[in-house]
């Protein structure tokens, strides 16, 4: 199974301030996903991001908000920028895995606040 | 468009119990089928998961009953015991590299 660490695990951020976010993988990876968990709901993909490529980003989510970059096939960064109370989740970073590369891992999370 | 529905959001079973958890897919392209556990401060872990080729999986305790035709599948955990006291996401996927959609969600709390 993968291993996957995220930077920082939370953080409290000032509205109007951006906050960027690691994921580092023990295993090199060809996609990364990034997710988004809001207080009490599910898991809402925000983009797939390709080592060499522009993230490819879900419906509602755009890049000037939540740009990312993967400069490697073991890394990955998720930027939340002007940040307002509503950005306000868990942020979670995942790949595939597992013997046939159909298992997703996640990471444990970065859970931020904006006040 | 919610391609994944889950119920019931929430969940009360006694220690010994048995725990269900329901979900329903609208997409026939989905070929995986996983259900997630998350422990609060953690990420979702990956519990158990079935393929739509066969009705049903189980391990240990948890077992997936699936039904291709209604698009519907479920988790069955016996013997509930208080450490299972968890969220409980079902998912559905398609392809190789596995983008995961999310059922809302089943909090579960099992008491002594």
């Amino acid at each position: 199974s993968a291993v996957i660490s995220q930077k920082p695990s939370r953080d409290i951020c000032q509205r109007g301030t951006s906050l960027t976010i690691q994921c580092q993988v023990d295993s090199q990876v060809t996609m990364m996903f990034w997710y988004r968990q809001q207080p009490g709901q599910s898991l809402t993909l925000i983009a797939t991001a390709n080592q060499g490529s522009e993230a490819t980003y879900e419906s509602g989510f755009v890049i000037d908000k939540f740009p990312i970059s993967r400069p490697n096939l073991t890394f990955s960064t998720l930027t939340v920028s002007n940040m307002s109370p509503e950005d306000s989740s868990i942020y979670l970073c995942s790949v595939a895995g597992g013997p046939f590369n159909t298992e997703a891992f996640f990471g444990q999370g970065t859970r931020l606040t904006v006040v | 468009q919610q391609q994944v529905k889950q119920s019931p959001q929430s969940l009360i079973v006694q220690k010994g119990g048995i725990s269900i958890i329901n979900c329903a897919y609208e997409n026939t392209a989905f070929d995986y089928f996983p259900w997630y556990q998350q422990f609060p401060g953690k990420g979702p872990a990956l519990l158990i998961a079935i393929r739509p080729d066969v009705s049903e999986k189980k391990e240990g305790r948890f077992t997936i009953s699936f039904n291709k035709s209604a698009k519907q599948f479920s988790l069955h955990i016996m013997d509930s015991q208080p450490g299972d006291s968890a969220t409980y996401f079902c998912a559905a996927a398609s392809g190789g590299y596995q983008k995961v959609t999310f059922g809302i969600g089943t909090k579960l709390q099992v008491i002594p």
